[in-house]
């Protein structure tokens, strides 16, 4: 069965550092992976789309890259900015089934 | 478009009542979703559909689970008899086709006491 673990469970930073968040999963077998943004009480926000055969997606302050052989995906976030506080999600789509890790959740210090 | 609508924001309910959650997706879209979130086990896609048609539900955790999607503006989660582990926030989301961007209601936060 498919894991998807989210590694640092939180983080804390000051305003204009650039950061990396981490995904991995145990299957390679995966479609496609997906980076969300969730903010207190709300749904969530799709950030990043990338498909099996792609390595990487940017926008705007946002690259996420996949490595789909060693099971791991990561979201790196430039210049952060206070707005950017939330919590991270990834998840994965094998094709039939979607898995989520349980989130990174992001203060970011002004 | 107001996004999408979800009913209640919150629920209180006792052990082994009926419970109904709504959900009112955004006119266009063609897939829509039921999550649940909870601490323990973070987000959880239970059942999604395309086009009125379920076409997976292996997240609904048990049989008191059952979702309806009787035309394309409206949706429904039930639970019955609910269960104080069935505590936690439900969420809808919509999309057009399966990887667009998606859309999440605001959530019901579900209590059953």
């Amino acid at each position: 069965k498919q894991e998807v673990t989210q590694i640092p469970a939180a983080l804390s930073v000051p305003e204009g550092e650039n950061l990396v968040l981490n995904c991995s999963f145990t299957d390679s077998a995966i479609y496609n992976l997906q980076w969300f943004r969730q903010d207190p009480g709300k749904g969530l926000t799709s950030l990043l789309l990338i498909q099996s055969s792609q390595r990487e997606q940017t926008s705007g302050r946002l690259n996420a890259s996949l490595d789909k052989s060693s099971g791991r995906s990561t979201l790196y976030i430039a210049a952060s900015q206070p707005g950017d506080s939330a919590t991270y999600l990834c998840a994965v789509y094998t094709g039939n089934q979607f898995y989520f890790g349980t989130g990174t959740s992001l203060t970011v210090i002004p | 478009d107001a996004g999408v609508i979800q009913s209640p924001r919150h629920e209180v309910t006792e052990m082994g009542q009926e419970v109904t959650l709504r959900c009112k997706p955004i006119s266009g879209h063609d897939y829509l979703f039921w999550y649940r979130q909870t601490m323990m086990r973070g987000l959880e896609l239970l059942i999604y559909f395309n086009n009125n048609v379920p076409i997976d539900d292996s997240g609904m955790p048990e049989d008191r689970f059952s979702a309806k999607m009787p035309n394309a503006s409206f949706s429904t989660l039930k639970i019955q008899p609910s269960e104080p582990r069935d505590s936690a926030v439900y969420f809808c989301a919509s999309s057009l086709g399966l990887f667009g961007g998606y859309t999440f209601g605001s959530g019901t936060r579900l209590t059953v006491v």
